[in-house]
């Protein structure tokens, strides 16, 4: 069965560091998406992208944050200058149709030092 | 917007006994739910889910979610509840394109 993958599992940066996410979505999927739950926390949205473009962000997703389609199966979640509180498990997911058929990965730790 | 509430951080059952993990949502039209769990450093597994006719879904796991719109509830339940259920719960809800929103999660204890 196809899944969502990303990579790496766990990485460590230190604070002020650029880091960058990947997920490789399902392969005929057209809607992606980044979520992030803080340690203890819930899931929340951080964006959703479709066509190539931004189509919601929550205001998490502030200017330190960038989402990018490299390639035809690549997406990206890059944080400019990671602070202390971005220290969180950040999950990709994709989609078919929409929101409400969303196939999760297995999340990125983030530990910033 | 949508949003999720799920009322209880966390609950202790003994193993065997049934379980009800409460959820409400607010939508503005017909929502899309889910119910995610979460075993500890791990990701999410989907348990069940409801778009749309009968209300009574059935699940992995022997999980089962009744979607009751008048109550605006999607409450979880397991009729015999196994160790191996302990774990952080999720409900979520949908838009048909946008996001998806969850709840702040129910901690299920098993006691043996």
């Amino acid at each position: 069965e196809p899944e969502v993958t990303q990579t790496p599992s766990h990485q460590v940066t230190q604070m002020g560091q650029e880091v960058i996410l990947r997920c490789v979505p399902i392969s005929n999927h057209l809607y992606f998406y980044w979520y992030r739950q803080i340690l203890g926390q819930k899931v929340e949205f951080l964006v959703s992208f479709y066509n190539n473009e931004i189509s919601e962000k929550s205001e998490i997703f502030d200017d330190q944050f960038s989402v990018e389609r490299p390639d035809g199966s690549n997406f990206t979640l890059k944080i400019r200058s990671t602070k202390l509180e971005d220290s969180a498990m950040y999950f990709c997911a994709s989609s078919v149709q929409g929101a409400y058929e969303q196939y999760f990965g297995p999340g990125t730790r983030l530990t910033v030092t | 917007a949508q949003s999720v509430t799920q009322p209880d951080i966390h609950i202790t059952v003994s193993e065997g006994a049934s379980l009800e993990l409460r959820c409400n949502y607010s939508y503005g039209a017909t929502p899309y739910l889910f119910w995610y769990v979460q075993s500890p450093g791990q990701g999410l597994q989907l348990l069940l889910k409801y778009f749309s006719g009968d209300t009574l879904v059935q699940g992995i796991k022997g999980f089962e979610a009744e979607f009751k719109r008048s109550q605006s509830s999607f409450n979880l339940r397991k009729p015999s509840v196994h160790w191996s259920d302990a774990a952080e719960y999720f409900c979520a809800v949908a838009s048909l394109i946008h996001d998806m929103r969850f709840g702040a999660g129910t901690r299920l204890t098993v006691k043996p």
